[in-house]
């Protein structure tokens, strides 16, 4: 079975400041990680993922994320928040053992940048 | 690339009526999944399919829901008898059949049962 936990139901950042929102998972098999932003009353766009090799994966908007693998984390990232980051982000994970092409989604976290 | 793109974008509706949402996904994509948010939560695997082939339908919620892509094109979901539990954002999303594939998603259709 597949899982994935976002901690955090908010995460509060002042502008500027460098931000981290918190993914963790668990898989039988190897992990598919993905990142997702979605913002009010639209679909989720696609921010990166982690599919094999570097653990350092650097997506779209500045964003980055590090897959640890003893830690089972995934966590997303960047240097510097800007008001516009605001909005809810999803992390989702698929197992590679079994052949299944259906991922989990977490439950979201809220991210807001003040000003 | 135009994306997915979902149609109704709102659906406003009355207890017991059947409903049916449309998705066209990005032309060179061959799989599509549909999913449902609730507020407070991430998207729910609802179906997908692989062109025309419906390869997993064991996770719609009841007999009421359904869901075809007839050519493997554009795919319908339809929700028979409504019901206020029913009240969601029906999201869709494709994708190619490559390796750590991406999903894509449309902008949504979301629900309000009366």
């Amino acid at each position: 079975a597949q899982s994935v936990a976002q901690p955090e139901d908010q995460v509060n950042v002042a502008e500027g400041n460098p931000l981290t929102v918190k993914c963790t998972y668990s898989v039988s098999g190897n992990p598919y990680l993905f990142w997702y932003v979605q913002y009010p009353n639209r679909g989720l766009q696609f921010l990166l993922k982690y599919i094999t090799g570097d653990n350092l994966v650097k997506g779209s908007y500045g964003f980055e994320a590090e897959f640890n693998k003893s830690q089972t984390s995934f966590h997303l990232k960047k240097p510097s928040a800007l008001v516009s980051d605001s909005a809810l982000y999803f992390c989702a994970v698929r197992d590679t053992s079994g052949g299944s092409y259906i991922p989990t989604f977490g439950r979201g976290t809220s991210l807001i940048v003040h000003p | 690339d135009t994306g997915v793109s979902q149609d109704p974008r709102h659906k406003i509706t009355k207890r017991g009526q059947n409903v049916t949402f449309r998705c066209d996904p990005i032309s060179e994509h061959n799989r599509l999944y549909w999913y449902r948010q609730t507020l407070g939560q991430g998207p729910e695997f609802l179906t997908y399919f692989q062109n025309e082939a419906q390869l997993e339908k064991s996770r719609l919620l009841s007999d009421r829901f359904s869901a075809e892509r007839p050519k493997g094109s554009f795919s319908t979901l339809e929700i028979q008898r409504t019901e206020q539990g029913d009240s969601a954002m029906y999201l869709c999303a494709s994708s190619t059949t490559g390796l750590g594939d991406t999903q894509y998603f449309g902008p949504g259709t979301r629900l309000t049962v009366l």
